[in-house]
């Protein structure tokens, strides 16, 4: 079956960056969108990016412009989200998914980001 | 941007009981719209797209219908493993907007 593994996440600093990685396998990871969805602690599901199967189309939560940045290695089969200017509000368990047509099949465990001075 | 909403945001019922849940979106979103469940602790998982199709091992006493603007998911028979929160998610363009989600608990 599809697996996804997210990596990356911890504790920061206010204003500090963090990569989350994410281990396709399973699936021909170059021929899907991917995406990253973070749920706050008690809280509902964000949506926060997506990218294109060649990476060439990138979307992104208005209040993570400019902070975030989506990339892929489909060579490596990898997913990754750049969080720059990390607030207390993007606390959070990020998750990365599949998706097909932007609704989203399969997704990893997820990897908690805590941002806290 | 588009809004969705969710009602209830909670309900409790029992075993046995048809349950249904609303989402509605701000704008006509045709049938872009999927439902998701999350039990407690648990990942998310999809449980239907385009409105009404059933994800693959999706047991068949789930049922979503609905276009436009608003959309509903069906329990036609609560069992206790189906105790949950449950999302919609619009998809029709970015954002990929969630609801807010509706808890689902057994009496």
């Amino acid at each position: 079956e599809v697996q996804l593994v997210e990596s990356g996440g911890g504790l920061v600093q206010p204003g500090g960056s963090l990569r989350l990685s994410c281990a396709a396998s399973r699936f021909t990871f170059s021929s899907y969108w991917m995406t990253w969805v973070r749920q706050a602690p008690g809280k509902g599901l964000e949506w926060v990016a997506i990218i294109k199967q060649d990476g060439s189309e990138k979307y992104y939560l208005d209040s993570v412009k400019g902070r975030f940045t989506i990339s892929r290695d489909n060579a490596n089969n990898s997913l990754y989200l750049q969080m720059n200017s990390l607030r207390a509000e993007d606390t959070a368990v990020y998750y990365c998914a599949r998706s097909v047509w932007f609704e989203f099949d399969f997704w990893g465990q997820g990897t908690l980001v805590t941002v806290s001075s | 941007d588009i809004q969705m909403t969710q009602s209830p945001s909670s309900l409790s019922a029992s075993v046995g009981d048809r349950v249904t849940i609303t989402c509605r979106a701000s704008r006509g979103i045709t049938n872009y719209l999927a439902w998701y469940q999350q039990k407690p602790g648990k990942v998310p998982k999809l449980l239907i797209y385009a409105a009404s199709t059933l994800q693959s091992g999706v047991p068949s006493r789930f049922s979503g219908s609905g276009s436009g603007t608003d959309f509903t998911l069906t329990i036609i028979s609560l069992q206790p493993e189906d105790v949950a929160t449950y999302y919609c998610q619009k998809y029709n363009s970015a954002p990929f907007t969630f609801g807010p989600g509706t808890t689902v608990d057994i009496e």
